[in-house]
């Protein structure tokens, strides 16, 4: 297995423009997490979805940030307009069963904004 | 919610000393602690967890403690390798409703060859 996949590996863009990262679960596992990394704040989880439904979004820091999971082999995370405070590293996670099974992390997505 | 703190934020050890990493939670009810270890530059890794209902778990040279009563567990890392140099987080969980998994802000471990 391939492990969880995510895209681009760096994105580098100007406030005010959109953003989308992607990210494609291991084969099978049915819970999908997004998290932020950022010296400051450390591991932060944005959202949880189990079976493709969100189950936990309390983490998404504000309207700016939007999720989905449309199948069970992708996910998108869009920040619309980005600003130079949500440059962070975004990690894409998945597991077989939801906290309580291991999470296997993407490679994660290293976000600039200027 | 779940809030969990890490001591020391940065440990020093020699090569083959052990190392210690102390996690403190503060919701009694939490049952689940996982420890991932980040290595610069790259994505965390599960390296041991352990559940309530045990006090300790070992995997080589890892091992895991939980002080239920106190709400702190602890990393133990014997016999340190160069290799062991990362950023170790901890998390803590209430495995029952709709609970997230809260984590630490990380401590550094850098065993000195």
């Amino acid at each position: 297995d391939a492990g969880v996949i995510q895209s681009p590996r760096h994105e580098v863009t100007e406030m005010g423009q959109e953003v989308t990262l992607r990210c494609k679960p291991i084969s099978g596992h049915n819970s999908l997490f997004w998290y932020r990394q950022t010296m400051m704040r450390g591991l932060e989880l944005l959202i949880y979805f189990n079976n493709n439904v969100p189950i936990d979004d309390s983490g998404m820091p504000e309207d700016r940030f939007s999720a989905k999971m449309p199948n069970a082999s992708f996910s998108t995370l869009k920040i619309q307009p980005s600003e130079p405070r949500d440059s962070a590293v975004y990690f894409c996670a998945s597991s077989s069963g939801g906290y309580t099974d291991t999470q296997y992390f993407g490679p994660g997505t290293r976000l600039t904004v200027l | 919610g779940e809030n969990v703190e890490q001591h020391p934020s940065t440990l020093s050890v020699q090569e083959g000393d052990s190392a210690v990493i102390k996690c403190t939670y503060s919701d009694s009810a939490s049952n689940y602690f996982p420890w991932y270890k980040q290595e610069l530059g790259k994505r965390p890794q599960l390296i041991i967890d352990i559940r309530s209902n045990v006090g300790e778990k070992k995997d080589q040279r890892i091992a895991v403690t939980l002080n239920k009563t106190a709400k702190h567990f602890s990393l133990h890392i014997t016999e340190t390798q160069p290799e062991d140099s990362a950023v170790y987080f901890c998390a803590a969980l209430k495995a029952y409703g709709n609970n997230r998994l809260a984590f630490g802000k990380g401590n550094q471990v850098v065993v000195i060859p």
